[in-house]
């Protein structure tokens, strides 16, 4: 499975836009980029998904290099709901699964 | 909204009990998942499911079984269950690939097992 590189940890102001990197060097081109959210004690919520061009959706935009090689999960304004743990992962179209990695810990400061 | 329920919030079971996890999805999808979570090590694919009868093993299969006998249920069965089974278990549900749209995972809100 091609594997993704997030920080492990990251701060951002309520209020203000936040961009979360992922790098994903090893892309395939069968392979579609999610992100998942998982706020304190519950499942893992579907965010957005994209091949290889930008995606807006509700809740967030889906920024991806013209490589392929990495993206950018936007959340345009910040509030302290969007405090949780936020996964970017490869899906190939081959393999309905997906592995996850350890995610990026978003925190919100008041 | 797609819903996918997971028959127990917590559950306390003793060491070599056999155990029956639960999950109920209402969206017709055809491919079921149960992960694993634990601290430090995060979400792990235990087995997956692409249709009625059908199983297919995650990562860390071992020690555990699964049953799907309707296209909406997918039991995860611990046949003998042990301490280093403790842990917050998750079902998830998904339309297939192919299918165009949105084909997103939706996830339960977990079971946490304790084995003693």
């Amino acid at each position: 499975d091609a594997k993704t590189t997030q920080p492990n940890s990251m701060e951002s102001n309520e209020e203000e836009p936040v961009h979360l990197p992922c790098n994903h060097s090893t892309i395939s081109g069968t392979d579609y980029i999610h992100w998942y959210r998982q706020l304190p004690s519950q499942g893992p919520e579907y965010v957005i998904h994209g091949l290889t061009s930008n995606v807006n959706n509700r809740m967030a935009s889906l920024a991806i290099a013209e490589d392929r090689k990495s993206s950018t999960l936007i959340l345009h304004r910040a509030t302290l709901r969007d405090a949780a743990v936020y996964y970017c992962i490869l899906r190939d179209v081959r393999d309905d699964k997906i592995i996850f990695g350890k995610g990026t810990r978003l925190h919100i400061l008041p | 909204d797609v819903k996918v329920t997971q028959s127990s919030r917590y559950l306390v079971k003793r060491t070599g009990e056999k155990v029956f996890l639960e999950c109920v999805q209402d969206m017709d999808h055809e491919n079921m998942f149960w992960y694993r979570q634990d601290p430090g090590l995060g979400l792990r694919l235990i087995y997956f499911s692409y249709d009625v009868k059908m199983k297919e093993k995650g990562d860390i299969p071992e020690g555990y079984s699964v049953s799907r006998e309707k296209k909406e249920r997918f039991s995860l069965i611990l046949e003998s269950a042990s301490t280093n089974q403790t842990s917050m278990y998750l079902c998830a549900s998904s339309p297939p690939t192919w299918r165009r749209g949105d084909y997103g995972y939706t996830f339960g809100s977990g079971t946490r097992l304790t084995v003693v």
